[in-house]
């Protein structure tokens, strides 16, 4: 059974630092989903990494994927408000059937 | 506009009165799936769908029912609601399996 655990699990940063979300999971995964939630609103797709050493990057948010460590991170630079938000990691199990969410992180950036 | 479209938002029953939650997406999607999302937990799918007819339990699929009768539509059924079932729920869509998801606005159920 695929598990998926990020950390930390709450994050408040200041504005202008920087930080970085992990998340593991357990078993062998085809893809990695990285997904944001704003307080009150549904999910919306962030990233699709989907092989070793794959790295995305919009604005900033860079996330990236190494498959032998069964770790993903979501990297963010120069933390602004607007990115205060839930951020979630999905990993799709490799026979394809399933995908499995972490626990997400809480993110607050403060000025 | 694209979009998956759930109803109701917000819904307060009682616990043994049956409830369908409606989920639908006008994108030509193939696969459908159902989450709900606890404090804590993240989202745990509940059903999904690959394609019409087809539909497949998920992570936790005890007290739900789904149907996929049409490309566009996959609702929720909950027979006999019990508290624990007290939910975000969302439905969500994407092209395939291995496509970023599209989610709805979710429906948050009360079952009391």
């Amino acid at each position: 059974e695929l598990k998926v655990e990020q950390n930390p699990l709450f994050l408040s940063m200041q504005e202008g630092k920087n930080y970085t979300i992990y998340c593991n999971y357990s078993t062998t995964s085809d893809r990695l989903y990285w997904y944001r939630q704003d307080p009150g609103k549904s999910l919306e797709s962030l990233f699709v990494l989907l092989s070793n050493g794959a790295v995305k990057q919009e604005g900033r948010l860079m996330a990236s994927l190494d498959t032998k460590a069964r770790l993903s991170t979501l990297h963010i630079t120069a933390a602004v408000h607007d990115l205060s938000a839930t951020y979630f990691c999905a990993a799709l199990e490799t026979s394809g059937s399933r995908l499995t969410f972490g626990e997400g992180t809480q993110l607050t950036v403060n000025p | 506009e694209a979009q998956v479209t759930q109803n109701p938002r917000y819904l307060i029953t009682v616990t043994g009165k049956k409830l369908t939650v409606t989920c639908s997406q006008n994108m030509n999607h193939e696969y459908m799936s159902w989450y709900r999302q606890d404090p804590g937990l993240g989202l745990r799918q509940i059903y999904y769908s690959m394609n019409v007819e087809v539909t497949d339990k998920g992570d936790v699929p005890e007290g739900y029912k789904v149907s996929r009768k049409e490309k566009r539509n996959f609702p929720l059924i909950l027979e006999s609601p019990s508290p624990n079932q007290t939910s975000l729920y969302f439905c969500a869509s994407s092209l395939s399996m291995v496509s970023p998801l599209h989610f709805g606005n979710g429906t948050r159920l009360t079952v009391t």
